[in-house]
């Protein structure tokens, strides 16, 4: 099972930064929170992970709460092509991405 | 760089058939996994293989196999094809690291009839 809570959908107006929630409350030290997206039919594609820090990217920025046990997924200025299903994963070295049913992001012009 | 590819996109077969199917990693990378998409189960692990070695294995029946060549390429092989097997099958690369972050192919999508 996943690992991960996030809300079912979310909408976000183009241009606008669009801040994507996740709780993993049970993370273990290990254990790195990673976010993926997929449009329609196509492979997840990769966005940004992280252990502990903040991190960004020429995609995103991830934002971790000090305790770990959530994290918010920022793209700065959403566009039409954003639209997709964002995926937060908390995973472990060696172990396999537990995918779970991710939010929906529609972005409107 | 090129990113993973997977061959062939589309495919049909029938009950009882089975395929083969076909994944080529990001250059350098040696760890592979296979996953299944689909509309009621969403996104399940299959394997993993890492120099040609399974290091990972998901919940499913011994129908589904694989294999991993010494240039990394990979093979699933889903044999006694049922009709549920109909999905979109995602390979996935990354170099063996601490972080072995999974890049996606855009998958094969399979239909059984």
């Amino acid at each position: 099972d996943a690992k991960t809570t996030q809300p079912t959908s979310m909408d976000c107006a183009e241009g606008r930064a669009a801040n994507l929630p996740c709780n993993h409350s049970t993370i273990s030290g290990n254990e790195y929170v990673y976010w993926y997206r997929q449009i329609h039919s196509q492979g997840p594609q990769y966005i940004i992970h992280g252990l502990k820090n903040n991190e960004t990217n020429e995609m995103a920025s991830l934002i971790i709460t000090e305790d770990r046990k959530s994290s918010t997924l920022i793209l700065p200025h959403a566009t039409l092509r954003d639209t997709a299903v964002y995926y937060c994963i908390v995973r472990e070295y060696g172990n396999k991405l537990v995918f779970g049913a991710g939010t929906i992001l529609r972005v409107k012009s | 760089k090129a990113g993973v590819t997977q061959t062939p996109r589309y495919l049909i077969k029938t009950r009882g058939q089975q395929v083969t199917l076909s994944c080529s990693p990001i250059s350098g990378h040696r760890s592979v996994s296979w996953y299944q998409q689909t509309p009621g189960q969403g996104l399940q692990f299959l394997f993993e293989y890492f120099s040609e070695t399974q290091r990972n294995k998901g919940n499913f029946p011994g129908r589904f196999s694989g294999r991993q060549f010494s240039n990394s390429r990979s093979e699933m092989n889903v044999s006694t094809l049922e009709l549920g097997d109909s999905a979109l099958y995602l390979c996935a690369s990354s170099l063996v690291d601490a972080q072995e972050t999974q890049y996606f192919g855009p998958g094969t999508r399979l239909l059984v009839l």
